[in-house]
């Protein structure tokens, strides 16, 4: 049984670019959250996607959008990248009955150069 | 606004003993949930322990044991027999019943030296 994926492990981009990181959910999971960790810092809450839509939302401006695909798959893009947006980005996925019960993927660890 | 607080940035003790991680919170909210998660080097987040908070008893798991006080809001982590394994960035959590996110803490650095 497949856990949480998420790709690239790594990823380098420069100012002002775009980026899209990408999360497959552990198997029978039905909702995907998305969350930033800054170096030295605990997780924040970015949004949540179930039923293709977004459930509820962190505070984030407006660069960063989410997707969700018909098998439960997710997508994070930020756009006009910022040297403050480098962090290490999570995907937890969960079942929306049980949302409290969150696993996490191993993380894409986003610099911004 | 709901807030995690751990005062311990970094802890270290020597294997197999036992260690304490402390961890307060603020909420209005009655019904939550309150979690410890661990994150070795290799940055994947591992559950530790989950403890409802209508529940008066506190939770184990093997070696990993909470102390839940409701009225001092306070929800911290004890390892017993402390293994070299247990090394990692420890971080509480809490989600409201019925919201989608959990707020963590800023996290203790626990080091377990042989």
């Amino acid at each position: 049984d497949a856990g949480v994926t998420q790709s690239p492990t790594h990823l380098i981009k420069t100012r002002g670019q775009q980026v899209t990181l990408r999360c497959s959910p552990k198997s029978g999971h039905d909702t995907v959250s998305w969350y930033q960790q800054a170096l030295g810092q605990g997780p924040q809450f970015i949004f949540q996607y179930y039923e293709e839509e977004e459930r509820q939302r962190g505070n984030f401006p407006d660069r960063f959008s989410g997707h969700q695909f018909p098998n439960y798959s997710s997508e994070l893009n930020v756009n006009a990248l910022l040297l403050g947006d480098s962090a290490l980005y999570l995907c937890a996925s969960s079942v929306v009955s049980r949302v409290y019960e969150q696993y996490f993927g191993p993380g894409t660890r986003l610099t911004v150069t | 606004a709901q807030t995690v607080t751990q005062s311990q940035p970094e802890m270290s003790v020597q294997e197999a003993e036992t260690v304490t991680l402390s961890c307060t919170y603020d909420t209005s909210e009655n019904n939550y949930y309150l979690f410890w998660y661990k994150q070795p080097p290799s940055r994947q987040m591992i559950l530790v322990i989950r403890q409802e908070a209508y529940k008066q008893q506190n939770a184990t798991e093997n070696r990993f044991s909470v102390n839940f006080q409701k009225a001092a809001k306070s929800f911290s982590l004890k390892i017993s027999d402390s293994q070299l394994g247990d090394t990692a960035m420890y971080f509480c959590a809490f989600m409201i019943q019925g919201a989608q996110k959990l707020v963590f803490g800023q996290g203790t650095r626990l080091t377990i030296n042989p």
